[in-house]
């Protein structure tokens, strides 16, 4: 049972280039997550889906794009990055139901030069 | 949306001294409020979390306390240790909307030895 898995762990991307984080879990969890956090600060919610072929926006979901075809995988799609998007991001998922533990990837962290 | 407030955001105490952060949040639909500690270059690991039909709840030198009517809860480590040092976040959720974890802006421990 991996749990989140991430990949790319460490990029660099210029400005203007696209690239695709992926994320899959090996738990059938119906909720996945992805979350940005700047330095020194919390995370932030960028996109969110309940389940295979629903997604919904969070707080700050300008510059990124998510799809959601399988229950396993939730990829964040960064199109023309630029110098804000630099940031550490997270992945997560967690079964329904009350107060169910949300359990993070390690992480992918992103520059954009 | 909900809003969670986090305070303070640097807190410096002696080993063996107690240290308590306190949140505070917006959404009286919020029912799940979890902390996390986060270290260097890691992801955030759950420590302690607590369901709005609780009140307090303990493991060890952790606890947690909530009060509903005032919509704020509190992380309260004892017996510091060097160990202890890393940013804590709180973090807010309901069953209703998003359905995902909103973070407060984190608080730098630093235990002295």
């Amino acid at each position: 049972n991996a749990g989140v898995t991430q990949t790319p762990k460490f990029r660099i991307l210029k400005i203007g280039q696209s690239m695709t984080l992926q994320c899959t879990q090996d738990m059938n969890h119906n909720y996945m997550y992805w979350y940005r956090q700047d330095p020194g600060m919390g995370l932030k919610l960028i996109y969110y889906s309940v389940g295979a072929g629903i997604t919904d926006k969070g707080e700050v979901p300008n510059g990124y794009n998510v799809s959601r075809s399988t229950t396993e995988d939730f990829p964040l799609r960064l199109e023309l990055a630029a110098p804000s998007q630099t940031s550490v991001y997270f992945c997560a998922s967690r079964t329904t139901g009350e107060g169910n533990t949300i359990y993070f990837g390690e992480g992918s962290w992103l520059t954009v030069v | 949306g909900e809003n969670v407030e986090q305070h303070p955001s640097t807190l410096s105490v002696q080993e063996g001294d107690s240290a308590v952060i306190k949140c505070t949040y917006s959404d009286s639909a919020s029912n799940y409020f979890p902390w996390y500690k986060q270290e260097l270059g890691k992801r955030p690991q759950l420590i302690i979390d607590i369901r709005s039909n609780v009140g307090e709840k303990k493991d060890q030198r952790i606890a947690v306390t909530l009060n509903k009517t005032a919509k704020h809860f509190s992380l309260h480590i004892t017996e510091t240790q060097p160990e202890d040092s890393a940013v804590y976040f709180c973090a807010a959720r309901g069953d209703t909307g998003r359905r995902a974890l909103t973070f407060g802006s984190g608080t730098r421990l630093q235990v002295q030895p």
